[in-house]
C-alpha cells in the first residue's frame, strides 16, 4: 500500500540556519504531497501541498518539492527562527479510495536554538 | 483560519470503561476523520466518515470502536470497553469535500489514558 518515510527524527539548528528536511514516498496512484507542522498542544496543521513534480509549493518561507525520480520529497527553508521550533511531518494523500485518508510520516523534531 | 474542537482534552479512565470523544468539525465541512498517535509514533489513520456513513477503516478501528454523528452535532468516537492498548491522542480532522477532501482540519486532539 501507499507509504511514507521520515528517517530525520530530531533536527537541531541555529538561527538562521538553512533547514532541509528529507522523505521518501510510495503510491500507485499521482501523488499528493503535503507537509505538516505542529506546535506543542496543536493539532497538525497543513503547512504546504505539492502536487507536480518539480514545482515549488511555498508558504510562510518554507518551499516544498518532489522529485518523480527519486520518489523523493522535501522541506526547506533558507534561515529559520526560533518561533520555527515545532514537528514537521510529510505526509501522502492516499487517493485509492474516496476517503481521502492521510498518510503521515514519524515527524522531525525542529528545535532552534537562538 | 477553521478551526476544529475537542472535548476533553485530557481523559483518564480505568480499563473496560466506556469512553467517547467528542469533536466539533469546521461547520460545513462534509468529511470526517479519526486519527490515533500514540506517543513517540506517527500518527495513523482510524476511520472516515461521510453522509451518515463510515467510508473506510483501518485495522486499527477495532470492533470496540464506533463513530456517529447524530443530526448534525459532535462527531463522536467511542471506545466500549476500552484496553490500555488504547491509550493514546485521538486527533479528530474534517474536510470540506470533493474537491477539497485532501485538505484535512485538525483538532488538537484529547490525550486518552487508560489505566
Amino acid at each position: 500500500g501507499d507509504s511514507v518515510t521520515q528517517k530525520q527524527g530530531q533536527v537541531t539548528l541555529s538561527e538562521d540556519d538553512f533547514l532541509f528536511i528529507n522523505c521518501t514516498y510510495s503510491t500507485t496512484t499521482y501523488p499528493t504531497l503535503l507537509w505538516y507542522v505542529q506546535y506543542p498542544g496543536q493539532g497538525p496543521q497543513l503547512l504546504l501541498k505539492v502536487t507536480t513534480a518539480n514545482n515549488k509549493g511555498i508558504s510562510r518561507g518554507f518551499e516544498a518539492t518532489y522529485d518523480k525520480g527519486t520518489t523523493s520529497f522535501h522541506l526547506q527553508k533558507a534561515s529559520v527562527q526560533e518561533s520555527d521550533s515545532a514537528v514537521y511531518f510529510c505526509a501522502l494523500v492516499d487517493r485509492r479510495t474516496n476517503a481521502y485518508k492521510v498518510i503521515f510520516g514519524k515527524g522531525t523534531h525542529l528545535h532552534v536554538l537562538p | 483560519g477553521p478551526k476544529v474542537l475537542q472535548i476533553p482534552s485530557h481523559q483518564i479512565i480505568d480499563m473496560g470503561q466506556m469512553v467517547t470523544l467528542n469533536c466539533d468539525p469546521v461547520s460545513n465541512h462534509l468529511y470526517f476523520y479519526w486519527y490515533k498517535q500514540i506517543l513517540g509514533q506517527q500518527m495513523e489513520f482510524l476511520v472516515n466518515f461521510y453522509n451518515g456513513k463510515v467510508m473506510e477503516k483501518s485495522k486499527l478501528f477495532k470492533d470496540q470502536f464506533s463513530v456517529e454523528r447524530p443530526d448534525g452535532s459532535y462527531f463522536t468516537l467511542k471506545i466500549q470497553p476500552t484496553a490500555l492498548e488504547d491509550s493514546a491522542v485521538y486527533f479528530c480532522a474534517s474536510s470540506p469535500g470533493t474537491g477539497g477532501a485532501w485538505e484535512q482540519y485538525f483538532g488538537p486532539g484529547t490525550r486518552l489514558t487508560v489505566l
